[in-house]
């Protein structure tokens, strides 16, 4: 089973519209981050949003949050007021582990992505 | 504070030949973590160093290996190249004394690699 699960490969936004872009993840750990980042046609990989498995409150920075829902196992990224400069891939991942076991944490598991348009 | 750079940026090689790629990690980070980029795989964990140890390592064969010196520069390893190996490679480093997972990777952007 895919450990992150992005179930929109491609997504055309109205400028200025909120997007929600899905994740869903599987994991029997319970200690775990997950993460969002946004890949440019450049390539570069632009860390966007962290979220803690024992975070109670959903994580913010910006235009950007994460709505998450531990028991759904998902973690879904909020957008508000698109830009057209938010056109761009962007990727759920996982990082398992609590650094306590010896081995350290897992490195990420990265979903599939979603390729995001934003239309003027 | 200067971001993860990785050298060279581009490169192209043939098959059996082999490849170092370089990466500095932000200053004061610790961990290094090395990962694939493909169209057909998509992202995959190559492996991670911390203190001039790997401490973990994705399903990657031999011919990928890597090392980090003392100044937490990383290198990344490529024997006997294959066409399959043609991707991004990108580096990622984090703070991190513990390796939790909660400790945030930061990339570099990437070395595109191919090879003919």
């Amino acid at each position: 089973a895919q450990k992150i699960t992005q179930t929109q490969p491609g997504m055309f936004v109205q400028e200025k519209e909120a997007v929600t872009l899905d994740c869903t993840y599987d994991t029997s750990d319970q200690s775990y981050g997950l993460f969002w980042y946004k890949q440019p046609s450049s390539g570069e990989m632009i860390f966007l949003i962290y979220q803690g498995s024992y975070d109670e409150q959903n994580a913010t920075e910006g235009r950007y949050s994460l709505n998450f829902q531990k028991a759904r196992k998902s973690a879904n990224l909020v957008i508000s007021a698109s830009q057209l400069g938010d056109s761009a891939m962007y990727f759920c991942a996982m990082r398992e582990g609590d650094g306590y076991s010896g081995g350290g944490a897992d490195g990420l598991t990265f979903g599939k992505g979603t390729h995001l348009i934003i239309q003027p | 504070k200067a971001g993860v750079t990785q050298t060279p940026r581009y490169l192209i090689k043939t098959r059996g030949q082999q490849v170092t790629l370089s990466c500095s990690p932000i200053s004061g980070h610790r961990s290094v973590s090395w990962y694939q980029q493909t169209p057909g795989q998509g992202l995959q964990f190559l492996f991670e160093y911390f203190s001039e140890t790997q401490r973990n390592k994705g399903n990657f064969p031999g011919r990928f290996s890597g090392r980090q010196f003392s100044n937490s520069r990383s290198e990344m390893n490529v024997s006997t190249l294959e066409l399959g190996d043609s991707a991004l490679y990108l580096c990622a480093s984090s703070l991190d004394g513990r390796g939790m997972g909660t400790d945030t990777q930061y990339f570099g952007p990437g070395t595109r690699l191919t090879v003919l």
